[in-house]
């Protein structure tokens, strides 16, 4: 069973701070995914990574696939309470028709 | 609006007595999931369809069926309901993963209690 590690799992910072979230493993993806989900809802896609060492932008959150695509980050600049929610990152082996889903960093931004 | 829909979004029920939780999606998507998310366990996936007529389990799939008829639905059944199963459940459908997974859209979730 492949698993995804998320670190931390709690994170809560003031508006404007900067921030970073893991997600680690010792299995190699063929893609991995970001999602935020906030209370109630269901997660959102965010961004899809597949090239080991690609780097995507979306706003304010960077995305980096590790080099050997077994791992990857999210950098947050400037945090703003609209950022507060579940971030998960689930990864696709490529060889089972599943996601496998980290259990998740829970970021709370406030005022 | 491209969407998955699920009903209800919330239920209470008694243990035992058979339910459906609906899913459907106007995206014509081949893939469709569920999945149950408790505290401290995260996402897992309970069952999943590749396409119409065909389905398969994922990594819980005890207490539960779903069937695939329609391309557009996804219900899941649970013939007999357990206080165990109380959750948040999930649909999700994505495009095709035939060349890779490249993103769920989720429905907004089912919040069920069993007593």
């Amino acid at each position: 069973t492949q698993l995804l590690e998320q670190s931390p799992q709690f994170l809560s910072i003031q508006e404007g701070e900067n921030l970073t979230v893991y997600c680690n493993s010792s299995s190699v993806f063929s893609s991995l995914q970001w999602y935020r989900q906030e209370p109630g809802e269901g997660p959102v896609l965010l961004v899809t990574v597949v090239t080991g060492g690609e780097v995507k932008k979306l706003k304010r959150l960077t995305f980096q696939f590790g080099d050997a695509r077994k791992d990857s980050s999210l950098h947050i600049t400037a945090a703003q309470p609209g950022d507060t929610g579940l971030y998960l990152c689930a990864g696709d082996s490529g060889t089972a028709s599943k996601l496998t889903f980290g259990t998740g960093t829970r970021l709370q931004v406030t005022l | 609006e491209a969407q998955v829909t699920q009903n209800p979004r919330y239920l209470i029920t008694v243990t035992g007595k058979k339910l459906t939780v609906t899913c459907s999606q106007n995206m014509n998507h081949e893939y469709m999931s569920w999945y149950r998310q408790d505290p401290g366990l995260g996402l897992r996936q309970i069952y999943y369809s590749m396409n119409v007529e065909v389905t398969d389990k994922g990594d819980v799939p005890e207490g539960y069926k779903v069937s695939r008829k329609e391309k557009r639905n996804f219900p899941l059944i649970l013939e007999s309901p357990s206080p165990n199963q109380t959750s948040l459940y999930f649909c999700a459908s994505s495009l095709s993963i035939r060349t890779g997974f490249y993103g769920y859209t989720f429905g907004s979730g089912t919040r069920l209690t069993v007593v």
